[in-house]
């Protein structure tokens, strides 16, 4: 089977660092992603992790670890811009077959 | 980046009745995919389309209710065939393009179907 688990909600402070994480259980391993969306608007890409150890682009950073089945999105510098939905995905076949998890919800108070 | 449309962007249709969703890219690509995304949900994969070549459905989805055409590399189009409320969703066409080091995913803005 093919299983991917995020927290439902999470809140933060404007300033503050938020780490989202992701794990996943499937029958294969071809990459996973990080999507934001924003409500009523489509999922932008945010980052894609093939190997071990962490991808760093600007004020978001993604993590993976392949044998734990575990991933995390560090947002720092928190904006209230960045209240949104954030999406682990991964695709388990070459080529084909993405898997979406839940999604997590992320309030940024000031 | 590239740049995805879809037609129409939202629509409301009968029950019983077909609508096709059309999704054109600014680029050539080789992988499109369509997927549905449900009130307050997460995404859902219905089905690959590749150029050249029948669609690829996911468990759940099958062609007769969903089918899809890809003529070129940069259209695809998605038709919900003998609509039911439970089909009222968002649905999403998405591309792949490759780099040297990574796959990044684009989507357009999605098509807002409520069946009543």
């Amino acid at each position: 089977g093919q299983n991917i688990d995020q927290p439902t909600e999470m809140t933060a402070t404007e300033g503050a660092i938020v780490q989202i994480n992701c794990t996943y259980q499937t029958s294969g391993f071809n990459g996973l992603f990080w999507y934001q969306q924003h409500a009523g608007e489509a999922p932008t890409f945010l980052s894609y992790n093939v190997l071990d150890g962490l991808e760093e682009k600007g004020r978001f950073s993604s993590f993976l670890s392949r044998s734990k089945g575990y991933s995390y999105l560090l947002l720092k510098e928190l904006q209230m811009k960045d209240s949104a939905s954030y999406l682990c995905a991964v695709r388990d076949n070459y080529g084909q077959n993405f898997v979406f998890g839940p999604g997590t919800r992320l309030s940024v108070l000031p | 980046s590239a740049v995805i449309s879809q037609k129409p962007s939202r629509d409301i249709c009968q029950r019983g009745t077909s609508l096709t969703i059309q999704c054109q890219v600014d680029s050539q690509v080789t992988m499109m995919f369509w997927y549905r995304q449900q009130p307050g949900q997460s995404l859902t994969l219905i089905a690959t389309a590749n150029q050249g070549s029948e669609a690829t459905y996911e468990s759940g989805f099958v062609i007769d209710k969903f089918p899809i055409s890809r003529p070129n590399l940069t259209f695809s189009t998605l038709t919900v065939s003998n609509m039911s409320p439970e089909d009222s969703s968002i649905y999403l066409c998405s591309v792949e393009e490759s780099t040297t080091t990574s796959y990044e995913q684009y989507f357009g803005p999605g098509t807002r179907l409520t069946v009543t």
